[in-house]
């Protein structure tokens, strides 16, 4: 398996319910981030991981909770979501470190609250 | 504030040529970045610049200006294939990356 995988790749879930996204790399980065990306808006950067700390957190609601066991995988555990939660939910890794990185991209999982 | 302008949507003809604008203001530089993404799949890297002209790559090419706060993506002979959104994003001084909302190109035969 190569490059950035993510799973589940569709997801739909009721606002009580709890669930959680997962994503692998497989390119021996060192920095993973989940982004949300709704119909016709920017990508927004919700969390960024550099060497399993999280470093960035853009006041991402706590029914958002990520989570990066080592330097490969990365889930975002979900709560008591709201229906505009729903989205494309991406995670992308790049090799991390100072300067201008490249970010590679999983393919998605597409979340529907209902 | 930041921000990053790009079109919303273009169309153009199979084996045409199509340029599709950036414009940004940030705060700071640290180059621009072009992406395809097709719908329903992953972000795919296309293009980094960071100085000033054009560098190309097979039928694509992208340009910065960074005295104009602009670039544009330039897709040559263009296939079925290429109809997806492209996505224009900023690297700013803190090495977050600012992004568009992405211009979703239409190719019609």
């Amino acid at each position: 398996e190569t490059g950035v995988t993510q799973t589940p790749r569709h997801l739909v879930m009721g606002m009580t319910n709890k669930k959680s996204l997962k994503c692998e790399q497989h390119l021996g980065h060192n920095a993973m981030y989940w982004y949300k990306q709704s119909a016709k808006k920017p990508l927004e950067l919700m969390f960024v991981y550099s060497l399993e700390e999280r470093v960035e957190n853009n006041s991402v609601p706590s029914r958002f909770s990520p989570e990066c066991p080592n330097s490969s995988h990365l889930f975002l555990h979900l709560h008591t979501l709201q229906p505009e939660d729903s989205a494309l939910y991406l995670c992308a890794s790049s090799q991390g470190g100072s300067g201008a990185d490249t970010q590679y991209f999983g393919p998605g999982t597409r979340l529907t609250v209902l | 504030g930041q921000n990053i302008d790009q079109p919303t949507e273009m169309t153009a003809t199979e084996g045409a040529i199509v340029q599709i604008n950036c414009t940004y203001q940030t705060s700071g530089f640290n180059g621009l970045f072009w992406y395809q993404q097709h719908a329903g799949e992953a972000p795919t890297f296309l293009s980094y610049n960071v100085l000033d002209g054009l560098e190309e790559k097979g039928r694509f090419s992208s340009f910065l200006s960074r005295s104009k706060g602009y670039s544009y993506l330039l897709l040559k002979e263009l296939q079925m294939k290429d109809s997806a959104s492209y996505l224009c994003a900023v690297m700013d001084s803190n090495y977050q990356l600012i992004w568009g909302a992405g211009t979703k190109l239409i190719i019609k035969p």
